[in-house]
């Protein structure tokens, strides 16, 4: 059971926009801590997506964007395209745990 | 551009030890904290721990009995050793810089990782 909630998936047609959620608790998301988003392609390493308040590391599309609200956090992505079929996964820091933490991960199928 | 490789027996006995070894390159281990990340088959990431290029370390309460990291600056490498391994240990493991932004300590995200290697706990 992960520390953060994802929808195990989401779909979306080609061109369209998709938002996955990832919520959390009094000790991580909703004590202010960031949510960070990771994309992993099928068959290779995690790779950083967003991080901090809808940052993108050099490289990553503006069709990917991250938001926050209260205990949870949102992955956007629009112009949906067939190479973004990926697993994705958030993280965050738990106080309590003094740890970082993922989400179970949601599987991303492009129809 | 920062990269890391993993490196270690792709086949550990169960009750062993899983030692593996990160190799950074294009940039200096100093200044930074390091991570260990593992994904079980089929399943989601697991933070396992971090260690500073001095040698502080921070672990996942429910590995801590079991791990333990360190750093060699002189050989921009740092590694993971997890005693008493189960099959419940086999996994995919990631190694990863530890990233900060000073405003949000302690909160962190991980950037670059490596590409991973299997570890498999099977007599």
């Amino acid at each position: 059971q992960s520390v953060l909630r994802q929808p195990p998936s989401v779909s979306g047609a080609p061109g369209q926009r998709v938002t996955i959620s990832c919520t959390g608790g009094d000790s991580n998301t909703g004590a202010g801590y960031d949510v960070h988003w990771y994309q992993q392609l099928p068959g290779t390493a995690p790779k950083l997506l967003i991080y901090g308040r809808n940052n993108r590391p050099s490289g990553v599309p503006d069709r990917f964007s991250g938001s926050k609200s209260g205990a949870s956090g949102f992955l956007a992505i629009t112009g949906l395209q067939a190479e973004d079929e990926a697993d994705y996964y958030c993280q965050s820091y738990d106080s309590s745990l003094s740890a970082s933490v993922f989400g179970g991960g949601t599987k991303l199928i492009v129809l | 551009q920062v990269q890391l490789q993993e490196s270690g027996p792709g086949l550990v006995r169960p009750s062993e030890t899983l030692s593996l070894t990160c190799t950074v390159s294009g940039g200096p281990i100093s200044s930074h904290y390091w991570s260990w990340i593992r994904q079980a088959p089929g399943k989601g990431l697991e933070w396992i721990g971090s260690v500073s290029d001095s040698g502080t370390t921070n672990y996942n309460r429910s590995l801590r009995s079991r791990v333990t990291m360190s750093v060699d600056t002189s050989k921009n490498q740092f590694s993971l050793n997890l005693i008493s391994v189960t099959a419940a240990d086999t996994a995919v493991y990631y190694c990863a810089r530890r990233r900060v932004d000073p405003a949000t300590i302690p909160g962190n995200w991980f950037d670059p990782w490596g590409q991973g290697t299997l570890v498999t706990v099977s007599s």
